[in-house]
C-alpha cells in the first residue's frame, strides 16, 4: 500500500516567521511530488512542484526534496494570515495514473 | 486559463434519488478524476478515467459509478444515493507523462446533501 504522510496539525506560526511543513512517501521510485494548498470551502490549488533532490524556490515558497530519506518539505518564509489553510502533499504512482494525496496539515498564521 | 467546471456547488437530494454529478475541463487532459473530501479524511479517490471510454476504480467506488463518452467530460453518478454519501466531491483533470500524472487541475466541487 503507497502511502502519503503528513502531521495533521494545526500548525500555529506567528506573522513573518517561517512555516514549515512535512511529508514521507513510501514509494521508492516516486520521480515528482507536489504541493497543493486548499482554503475552507474551496478546492486545492498548486503551490509548487519539484523532481530533483534539493530545494526549489518560488517567491516565499520553497520545496526541499531528499529521496533517500523518502521526505519532501514546504517552507513558507515571512507567513501572512493570508497563508492560513489546509496544504496537501501529493505523489504520483510510478507505474499507474492515480496520485497519492496526504490527509494534509492545517496551518494558521496568527497576525 | 485552465479550467474545469462542474455541474452544481450545491445539490440536495433524497435518498433513493439517482444523482448525476458533471464535470468539464477545456485542457485536452487524458485523466480525470472523481474524488470526496470529508473532514478528517483528506481526499478519497473514487473513480478515475485515463481515456476516453476508460475507467478504473478508485479506493472507495462502492455505491458509485462513472462514464466518460467524450474527453472533456466526466460523470459521477449515484445509482441509489444514501445518507452517508453526503459530502464534498471534487473533479480534477491532468496530463500524462509516460504513465505518470503530472498535476492535477481541481474544479471548484460540488457539496451534496442526501437527506
Amino acid at each position: 500500500q503507497k502511502e502519503v504522510e503528513q502531521n495533521s496539525g494545526p500548525l500555529s506560526v506567528p506573522e513573518g516567521a517561517i512555516a514549515s511543513l512535512n511529508c514521507t512517501y513510501s514509494d521508492r521510485g516516486s520521480q515528482s511530488f507536489f504541493w497543493y494548498r486548499q482554503y475552507s470551502g474551496k478546492s486545492p490549488e498548486l503551490i509548487m512542484f519539484i523532481y530533483s533532490n534539493g530545494d526549489k524556490e518560488d517567491g516565499r515558497f520553497t520545496a526541499q526534496l531528499n529521496k533517500a530519506s523518502q521526505y519532501v518539505s514546504l517552507l513558507i518564509r515571512d507567513s501572512q494570515p493570508s497563508d492560513s489553510a489546509t496544504y496537501l502533499c501529493a505523489v504520483p504512482y510510478t507505474g499507474g495514473f492515480k496520485t497519492i494525496f496526504g490527509a494534509g496539515t492545517r496551518l494558521f498564521v496568527k497576525a | 486559463d485552465v479550467k474545469v467546471t462542474q455541474s452544481s456547488r450545491y445539490l440536495v437530494k433524497r435518498t433513493g434519488e439517482k444523482v448525476f454529478l458533471e464535470c468539464v475541463q477545456d485542457m485536452d487532459h487524458e485523466n480525470m478524476f472523481w474524488y470526496r473530501q470529508d473532514p478528517g479524511l483528506g481526499l478519497r479517490l473514487i473513480y478515475f478515467s485515463y481515456d476516453v471510454k476508460m475507467k478504473e476504480k478508485g479506493d472507495i467506488p462502492e455505491g458509485y459509478s462513472v462514464s466518460r463518452e467524450k474527453k472533456e467530460r466526466f460523470s459521477l453518478i449515484l445509482e441509489s444515493a444514501s445518507t452517508n454519501q453526503t459530502s464534498m466531491y471534487l473533479c480534477a483533470s491532468s496530463l500524462v507523462l509516460g504513465q505518470v500524472s503530472y498535476e492535477q487541475y481541481f474544479g471548484p466541487g460540488t457539496r451534496l446533501t442526501v437527506t
